[in-house]
């Protein structure tokens, strides 16, 4: 059984940049060709950051365009997460998550990352 | 951008009742990109339905989903304790590409 486990910096400053890791276990990396990020503020709902094709290369959503950066280390079997010039609008739970059909199949427990100004 | 309208925000019903969420697209979406998850509190969503009717790995027989078009369905038969939660669809687009969700039911013990 696949499991994902997100880490990074719990708080992070305004106009920062958030690094935050997602370790695969219980199976390759490769074993699924798209993984992707998902984020959720606070009380809200459910926001789509975007995904990464391991035979090609990232898609994002295009609200985040030119902050976001989604790369993977096949040998370290693990997703990696950059997100420039944050805000407190960027305080969410981060997750990741392995695409299953245009879906999103496994979830990691997420990390909580606070933006302070 | 496709939005998705989720129906009612809170369904009070008691166990052992049947369940009824709507998801509603504001254009066509193909059986194929719809999906419904739920998530708890302090939990991650956990995947559903995929493709609209087919139940994910692991998911009791008591959820199933319908739907084609711009009206979706996600039915609990007979509720269990463990059912009250928020549920969310989530279409998948090509144009632009990536995943949007709508606001989330939540369904809570009457």
């Amino acid at each position: 059984q696949v499991q994902l486990q997100e880490s990074g910096p719990g708080l992070v400053e305004s106009s920062g940049t958030l690094p935050l890791t997602c370790a695969v276990s219980g199976d390759s990396i490769s074993s699924r060709n798209w993984w992707s990020w998902v984020r959720q503020s606070p009380g809200k709902g459910l926001e789509w950051i975007g995904e990464i094709d391991l035979s090609g290369g990232p898609t994002y959503n295009p609200s985040l365009r030119g902050r976001v950066t989604i790369s993977v280390d096949k040998s370290r079997n693990q997703l990696s997460l950059s997100l420039t010039s944050l805000t407190a609008a960027d305080t969410a739970v981060y997750y990741c998550a392995r695409n299953g059909p245009f879906s999103l199949e496994n979830w990691g427990q997420g990390a909580l990352v606070t933006v302070s100004s | 951008e496709i939005v998705l309208t989720q129906s009612p925000g809170t369904l009070s019903l008691s166990p052992g009742e049947r369940a009824t969420l709507s998801c509603r697209a504001s254009q066509s979406v193909s059986s194929t990109y719809l999906a419904w998850y739920q998530q708890k509190p302090g939990q991650a969503p956990r995947l559903l339905i995929y493709g609209a009717s087919s139940r994910a790995t692991g998911i009791p027989d008591r959820f199933s989903g319908s739907g084609s078009g711009t009206d979706f369905t996600l039915t609990i038969s007979r509720l269990e304790p463990e059912d009250f939660a928020v549920y969310y669809c989530q279409q998948f687009g090509t144009s632009p590409p990536g995943y949007t969700f709508g606001q989330g039911t939540k369904l809570e013990i009457k």
